[in-house]
């Protein structure tokens, strides 16, 4: 069974400063991996996602991640941090089975400061 | 214009009294999936539907049903309503089976009393 574990319910920042969101997944076959941003009162949106093609991945907003297979790990970066970053950013992953699912970790919550 | 629309936005409603939450596809995806969202538990995935007529249980299935009998629609229904399923319940959709282009919908924020 495939499962997301993201380390950190809550990440704070100051502004300029660099942004690194753990993400470390669990599945019996190569996954997908994907990273979704939901702003304040709002649905979610696509930041980035690996498909099996190149593993640093380069997403909106200046966002990237890198899969390393030997980590089980699609860590989410950000060389520096903006005020209008401040959102919830949840990884998930699906392992490309029969099923057609997508499991989503539990979430961060990213706070900028001034 | 591509897109899952929900319906509806806002509900509140009492224990006990049945309650649908639609949802429609218009990009003829076989793959659909109900999540449940909780400060503090992410999205949760309570059914998901390989193609019409066929659905399966994700983690959260208790006191939910679904149905996919036509591939653009797949309601969520809830039978008797509880506090517990007090959530922001999003549903989703997909043309392949890794969710690689999912579409979301806008959430129904459902409130029980």
């Amino acid at each position: 069974a495939q499962s997301v574990t993201q380390l950190g319910s809550h990440v704070s920042v100051s502004e300029g400063a660099l942004v690194l969101l753990r993400c470390n997944y669990s599945s019996s076959v190569p996954p997908y991996l994907f990273w979704y941003v939901q702003y304040p009162n709002q649905g979610l949106q696509l930041l980035l996602k690996y498909t099996s093609a190149a593993t640093l991945v380069k997403g909106i907003n200046g966002f990237e991640a890198e899969f390393k297979k030997s980590e089980t790990s699609f860590h989410l970066t950000k060389p520096s941090a903006h005020m209008s970053d401040a959102a919830e950013y949840f990884c998930a992953v699906s392992d490309r089975g029969s099923q057609g699912n997508l499991i989503f970790g539990k979430g961060t919550k990213l706070s900028v400061k001034p | 214009e591509a897109q899952v629309t929900q319906n509806p936005r806002y509900l509140i409603t009492v224990t006990g009294k049945k309650l649908t939450v639609t949802c429609s596809q218009n990009m003829n995806h076989e793959y659909m999936s109900w999540y449940r969202q909780d400060p503090g538990l992410g999205l949760r995935q309570i059914y998901y539907s390989m193609n019409v007529e066929v659905t399966d249980k994700g983690d959260v299935p208790e006191g939910y049903k679904v149905s996919r009998k036509e591939k653009r629609n797949f309601p969520l229904i809830l039978e008797s309503p509880s506090p517990n399923q007090t959530s922001l319940y999003f549903c989703a959709s997909s043309a392949d089976r890794g969710f690689t282009e999912a579409f979301f919908g806008q959430g129904t924020r459902l409130t029980v009393v």
